[in-house]
């Protein structure tokens, strides 16, 4: 099993420009979740998506859009990238948050520069 | 405000020696306390999950402690490697996998 992977691993986007970033996961996971990392702060929740056509907002999704048309899919969507949003995002997976035991399984993350 | 503090923010030991992490949280509702491992450039990997009736758990050389009563917890590593040179990262689940993560403590363990 590959777990949970990531692409791009790396990108640079200027200001305004789009793109869209692609997390793919082979544990037959139900919810999926994007974050992101900064320095000097915890992992923060953008979006997450508790099943195939399904996705809800995190704690800072402004700025961001999601789609969860594959169960094994979950995509980030930038659609005019800002200096603010450069960070590190990782996706995770894990089974349903009925039982909040389960592990939640993070991808190798892709690093985003906004110039 | 649901918080997650760690202390210390970076911490250097020698190869062999012990050491303790320490976190402290705020936060309501609990549901269970996770420790992970986040190595440079790689995604948190999970250490240990505890709910509020365990006091510790253990993993190989890793030994969490929880006190529900006093909300802490810590991490304690024992005969360090070098391998062990990573974030760890203290995350409070509040039910439902929302999680509440720590700024982490990286630590460095020098030969």
């Amino acid at each position: 099993n590959a777990g949970v992977t990531q692409t791009p691993k790396f990108r640079v986007l200027k200001t305004g420009q789009s793109m869209t970033l692609l997390c793919a996961q082979d544990m037959n996971h139900e919810y999926m979740y994007w974050y992101r990392q900064d320095p000097g702060m915890g992992l923060r929740l953008i979006h997450y998506s508790v099943g195939e056509g399904t996705t809800a907002k995190g704690e800072v999704p402004d700025g961001y859009n999601v789609s969860r048309l594959k169960k094994q899919n979950f995509l980030l969507g930038l659609e005019s990238a800002a200096p603010s949003q450069t960070s590190v995002y990782f996706c995770a997976s894990s089974y349903s948050g009925r039982q909040s035991s389960y592990e939640q399984y993070f991808g190798p993350g892709t690093r985003l520069t906004v110039t | 405000k649901n918080q997650v503090e760690q202390s210390p923010q970076s911490l250097i030991i020698l190869e062999g020696k012990n050491c303790t992490l320490q976190c402290n949280y705020t936060v309501s509702p609990f549901s269970n306390l996770r420790w992970y491992k986040q190595d440079t450039g790689r995604g948190p990997v999970s250490l240990t999950i505890m709910t509020f009736s365990e006091n510790t758990k253990s993993n190989g050389r890793y030994t969490a402690t929880l006190d529900a009563d006093t909300k802490q917890s810590s991490l304690h590593i024992t005969a360090s490697q070098l391998s062990d040179s990573a974030s760890y990262i203290c995350v409070v689940n509040t039910g439902f996998q929302k999680l509440v993560f720590g700024t982490g403590t990286r630590l460095l363990v020098s030969p």
